[in-house]
């Protein structure tokens, strides 16, 4: 059975960057679009950003394009998400996701706060 | 973008009673694209129906989805305690993909 894991979150400043990083196994990660949705404190799901299964397209929700740059290395079944110019409304628990429209597979999650 | 909307915000129902949950969509919804997720708290979404209607593999068949166009319905035919929890509609039709505010499935 596939599983994801999410590394990477933590306490940032305003203004900082954080990568986070999302190891994959169990299934052909290389195979599949994958997807960064995110959750602010108490409130509901919001996409963040996919990218195609050889990487080659990324999708950005308006909000962080400009700000974040999602990645992938096949060879190292990992997903990852850059996030420079970090503001308070970025603080969430950011979810890794397979797939680039449904999503089966999901990690727990890592947590991501903004604040000085 | 297009924006769903969910109705109720909560449900509060009984076990072994019957959820029927409301996604409204802001403009048509390409293809049938809208999804359904359950989250129970402190957990990461599951997928519960993806293309409106259909059901990934090990989901129970007591979750239906049904509708097209602007109108979305997900249909629990008989609560179980583990059924109460958060539900989301997620539409990837239309970019950027958004989702729904959630409704709330609470034992009455």
């Amino acid at each position: 059975e596939g599983q994801l894991v999410e590394s990477g979150g933590g306490l940032v400043q305003p203004g900082g960057s954080l990568r986070l990083s999302c190891a994959a196994s169990g299934f052909g990660f290389g195979s599949l679009g994958m997807t960064w949705v995110r959750q602010a404190p108490g409130k509901g799901l919001e996409w963040v950003a996919s990218i195609k299964e050889d990487g080659n397209e990324k999708y950005y929700v308006d909000s962080v394009k400009g700000r974040f740059i999602i990645s992938r290395d096949n060879a190292k079944n990992s997903l990852y998400l850059q996030m420079n110019s970090l503001g308070a409304e970025d603080t969430a628990v950011y979810y890794c996701a397979s797939g680039r429209m449904w999503h089966v597979i999901w990690g727990q999650g890592t947590m991501v706060i903004v604040s000085s | 973008d297009t924006v769903l909307t969910q109705s109720p915000g909560t449900l509060s129902l009984s076990p072994g009673e019957r959820a029927t949950l409301s996604c409204r969509a802001s403009q048509s919804v390409s293809s049938s694209f809208l999804a359904w997720y359950q989250q129970r708290p402190g957990q990461a979404p599951r997928l519960l129906i993806y293309g409106a209607s259909s059901r990934p593999t090990g989901i129970p068949d007591r979750f239906s989805g049904s509708g097209s166009g602007t109108d979305f319905t997900l249909t629990i035919s008989r609560l179980e305690p583990e059924d109460f929890a958060m539900y989301y509609c997620q539409q990837y039709g239309n970019s950027p993909w958004t989702f729904g505010q959630g409704t709330k499935v609470d034992i009455k």
